[in-house]
């Protein structure tokens, strides 16, 4: 079974739209991470948590919110989606320092905003 | 401003030859570099990484080096094989951004011919 999985593996939806990605992981990790992907961007840190309490913005989180439900679960909510977060969105765990900069991706969320 | 590129957006090699990825970055406050390697419907997953005290480190047909004086890392390949063709993304870690959060490149397409 996978590490980390993430629900739905796709999603279309219209602009204006509430929208709840899923994450969980089965690797113990306390270290979560919501990554975005844009062709010629690589990846782009939307949010992260340390551990259940703790939850920070990333490089672009406008537009975006988060839920860590627990140590295994990570949310990522799209409040009023429109068109310009079509993308493909990767939630990552990574243990703590010194082994924090190798993390676990799940299989990705193909996004789609008419 | 990416402090990560990959300015080589494609790399197509015959089968048995090297492939040779590429990477520049910025800060020289990173000091651990890891290459992942993603296949189209998959997330992301880890393949070699390397410290800022080495200046090589090989993992069976995968090299990576590093040239802290231009700032350049690259990846070789040998020989290359058809199931290396995926995307990898070059990435950067420090100790100065929030405990080893991780910086992206925009990804290489690798293409191996048979």
């Amino acid at each position: 079974d996978a590490d980390v999985t993430q629900t739905p593996r796709n999603r279309i939806t219209k602009t204006g739209k509430r929208i709840m990605l899923e994450c969980s992981q089965t690797k113990g990790h306390d270290r979560m991470y919501w990554y975005r992907q844009d062709p010629g961007l690589g990846l782009r840190l939307i949010y992260y948590s340390f551990d259940v309490k703790d939850i920070n913005k990333g490089e672009i989180s406008d537009g975006y919110s988060v839920s860590r439900q627990a140590q295994a679960k990570f949310s990522l909510s799209l409040e009023s989606a429109i068109p310009n977060q079509t993308a493909l969105y990767f939630c990552a765990t990574s243990d703590t320092p010194p082994k924090a900069a190798k993390q676990y991706f799940g299989p990705g969320t193909r996004l789609t905003v008419l | 401003d990416q402090q990560v590129k990959q300015n080589s957006p494609s790399l197509s090699v015959q089968e048995g030859r090297i492939s040779i990825l590429n990477c520049d970055y910025t800060n020289s406050m990173f000091d651990y570099f890891l290459w992942y390697k993603k296949y189209p419907a998959e997330g992301p997953t880890f393949l070699i990484s390397i410290s800022s005290i080495k200046d090589k480190n090989e993992d069976g047909r995968f090299t990576v080096f590093l040239n802290k004086s231009a700032k350049h890392l690259s990846l070789h390949i040998v020989p290359s094989q058809p199931g290396d063709s995926a995307v990898y993304f070059c990435a950067a870690s420090g100790t100065h951004n929030a405990g080893n959060m991780l910086t992206f490149g925009g990804g290489t397409r690798l293409m191996v011919k048979p």
